[in-house]
């Protein structure tokens, strides 16, 4: 099975909105990674958290990594239009995706 | 940052042939590739994992015989989907990790879309 699974499958909210999206794992990691793929591209990498830092920032993106609960956040804040993607995590341990967030931000 | 490139970018094909498709790590050296598969809104599914000098390591399921993985240098991974058939039509998304260390992060080529007709 993945080692990253994203929660929810899916998310529709306004331009304007925060959005938040989670990832859960199962064993211990060195690192985490946040990637988003709009329709029919290729993965593009957003962010990586190491195991030893618990919050982390990019431009309107905003990483929490919780180790003993084994569980991560991707928080995109003034949501866009752009943002329309799919979001995934992946560790370190296993390079395999869950199914991956789908989010719609309507203008 | 750390760039990964593809060729070709988009492939159509007749059933029957075999097609191969290339991943550069164009300014850092790779030892560990990997080769994703995406079929149209579901996951990437992990295919195998490549190492230079040594022999793919495939996922369960993966047809070793039909998905030919050759990583001959530290910067580039071939992929050779043999015979391919219709059922092939994937997104197929290599990734190289820089130095092969697990704190490294893993960049991703644009992907190849291939239509097997």
């Amino acid at each position: 099975s993945q080692q990253g699974e994203e929660d929810p499958q899916a998310l529709s909210i306004q331009e304007g909105e925060n959005a938040t999206m989670n990832c859960s794992y199962k064993t211990s990691i060195n690192n985490l990674q946040w990637y988003r793929q709009n329709s029919g591209r290729g993965l593009v990498h957003l962010i990586l958290i190491r195991s030893n830092e618990r919050e982390k920032h990019s431009g309107r993106l905003r990483v929490t990594l919780d180790t003993s609960k084994k569980s991560s956040s991707l928080l995109i804040t003034a949501s866009r239009a752009a943002d329309t993607a799919s979001y995934f995590c992946a560790t370190d341990y296993d390079m395999r995706f869950g199914a991956g967030t789908r989010l719609t931000v309507k203008p | 940052g750390a760039v990964v490139s593809q060729h070709p970018s988009w492939v159509i094909c007749k059933s029957g042939t075999s097609v191969k498709i290339e991943c550069r790590s164009l300014d850092f050296q790779a030892t560990t590739m990997f080769w994703y598969r995406q079929f149209p809104k579901q996951s990437l599914m992990l295919m195998a994992t490549s190492n230079e000098g040594s022999k793919a390591t495939y996922e369960q399921g993966v047809e070793k015989d039909k998905f030919l993985i050759n990583h001959a240098s530290l910067t580039l991974s071939t992929l050779t989907v043999t015979s391919a058939h219709p059922e092939d039509s994937s997104f197929y998304i290599c990734s190289a990790i820089s130095g092969g260390g697990s704190t490294d992060t893993q960049y991703f080529g644009p992907g190849t879309r291939l239509t097997v007709l």
